[in-house]
């Protein structure tokens, strides 16, 4: 079975630029998590969709946004970037969510100049 | 709301010593408990996981993981560390219940294995 995901795995943007981030799940997980990691806030819950559904949302500003498709692939996009939005962006599948094992993609690294 | 302490940032040890990473959670119920693994440059992954039952909890590579209700904590352990295993560990809480969807991390904590 194939693992999580994500495209692209780099990215380079400029300030006030908007990013679109992608992830497809494993198959048949309807849960797809994102999360935020960068060396001074550690990984940082971004929001999880489930059935094309936001279902949670951490604590992260409206230029934070995510959508998920009805088989399950997810994307999130972040507009007018700031130096601060380079991190590493993970997503994570499961079957039902958190309460059930989540499986990590690779990550994609995005540099904010 | 839930919280995870990692209180050692970085720990070294020699290759076939023991090592135990501690983890200390706040959550108003038994939650569910994770430990990950990430590699440079990787995502994280799973090397095991509490749910409920056998407070002692194997894993993948090796390790186990205690959960002690009373001073809500979740070590992981292994008892003779090999030089692959240099990688940042770290805990996880979830919180329990149908629509529980968000995990929450600690900082982690850096193993260096030295030879």
């Amino acid at each position: 079975k194939a693992g999580v995901t994500q495209t692209p795995r780099y990215l380079i943007k400029t300030r006030g630029q908007q990013v679109t981030l992608s992830c497809s799940p494993i198959s048949g997980h309807r849960s797809v998590s994102w999360y935020q990691q960068t060396p001074g806030q550690g990984l940082q819950f971004l929001f999880e969709y489930f059935s094309e559904t936001q279902r949670n949302k951490g604590n992260f500003p409206g230029r934070f946004s995510g959508r998920q498709f009805s088989n399950s692939r997810s994307e999130m996009n972040v507009s007018t970037l700031e130096l601060g939005d380079s991190a590493l962006y993970l997503c994570a599948s499961s079957l039902l969510g958190a309460s059930n094992e989540q499986f990590f993609g690779p990550g994609t690294r995005l540099t904010v100049l | 709301a839930q919280s995870v302490t990692q209180p050692d940032i970085h720990i070294t040890v020699s290759e076939g010593a023991s090592l135990e990473l501690r983890c200390n959670y706040s959550y108003g119920a038994t939650p569910y408990l994770f430990w990950y693994v990430q590699s440079p440059g990787q995502g994280l992954q799973l090397l095991l996981k509490y749910f409920s039952g056998d407070t002692l909890v194997q894993g993948i590579k090796g390790f186990e993981a205690e959960f002690k209700r009373s001073q809500s904590s979740f070590n992981l352990r292994k008892p003779s560390v090999h030089w692959s295993d240099a990688a940042e560990y770290f805990c996880a809480v979830a919180a329990t219940g149908g629509t529980a969807s968000k995990l929450t991390f600690g900082t982690g904590t850096r193993l260096q294995v030295t030879l």
